[in-house]
């Protein structure tokens, strides 16, 4: 079975302060993908990184940047000097195979971060 | 980038009432999920195809909910008779893998259902 954890239902922060969503995943699988999602006020998920199990280099774009460690199953986001624009909700998810070879994505409850100008 | 198109957009029903709901995934992903989502709750999968076929319809209230994806390209999510406790956002997701679960799923806007 799988599951994604994200404790914090919501986060306030001022503009230009950095935040960090954490996210913790349990999985059987040995081979798996992790994925965050933003979703605006307007509802629309958008895809923002995908990581597979393989591959614990963290990575960095823009004012995103992510953290994987396998050792305690976290992949975590930060975003650097928020802005009123990164206000959303931000969903990790999981996926990983099942047998016939189907995909299979689970997501975790979601964090609301609120950036105030 | 083409995108994931669900219709309608909002949709209010009463209780009893059959309500139904489409998705056009975005052309040539093989695999079509619908999720519901409670608010301030993430999305749950109700039921995903591959093509035409359903792979997955664990949680799908089969006493009332039925899908169908009749050519493996856009489908219908229908709830027969609705509830109070349906209300909820239905979202449509396609991604292009079949065998491979890397693909990101790309989402449509949603409907918003609201049963009085």
């Amino acid at each position: 079975a799988q599951k994604v954890t994200q404790a914090q239902t919501e986060i306030s922060v001022v503009e230009k302060e950095d935040v960090t969503l954490d996210c913790v995943y349990e999985t059987r699988d040995t081979t798996y993908y992790l994925f965050w999602y933003k979703q605006p006020p307007s509802g629309e998920l958008v895809f923002l990184i995908r990581r597979n199990s393989f591959d614990e280099q963290n990575e960095i774009s823009g004012r995103y940047s992510w953290n994987f460690q396998k050792s305690t199953s976290s992949f975590n986001f930060t975003i650097t000097a928020s802005q009123v624009v990164d206000s959303a909700v931000y969903f990790c998810a999981l996926s990983g195979g099942v047998s016939g070879g189907y995909q299979k994505v689970t997501f975790g409850t979601g964090t609301k971060l609120q950036v105030i100008p | 980038e083409a995108e994931v198109a669900q219709s309608p957009r909002y949709k209010i029903t009463e209780k009893s009432q059959a309500v139904a709901f489409w998705c056009d995934p975005i052309s040539g992903h093989a695999t079509l999920y619908w999720y519901r989502q409670i608010l301030g709750q993430g999305p749950e999968l109700l039921v995903q195809f591959q093509d035409e076929s359903v792979v997955d319809d664990s949680q799908l209230p089969k006493d009332r909910f039925s899908a169908e994806r009749l050519k493996g390209v856009d489908s219908t999510l229908k709830i027969q008779p609705a509830e109070l406790g349906d209300s909820a956002m239905y979202l449509c997701a396609s991604s292009l893998g079949r065998a491979s679960y890397n693909s990101p799923l790309h989402f449509g806007n949603g409907t918003r259902l609201t049963v009085t």
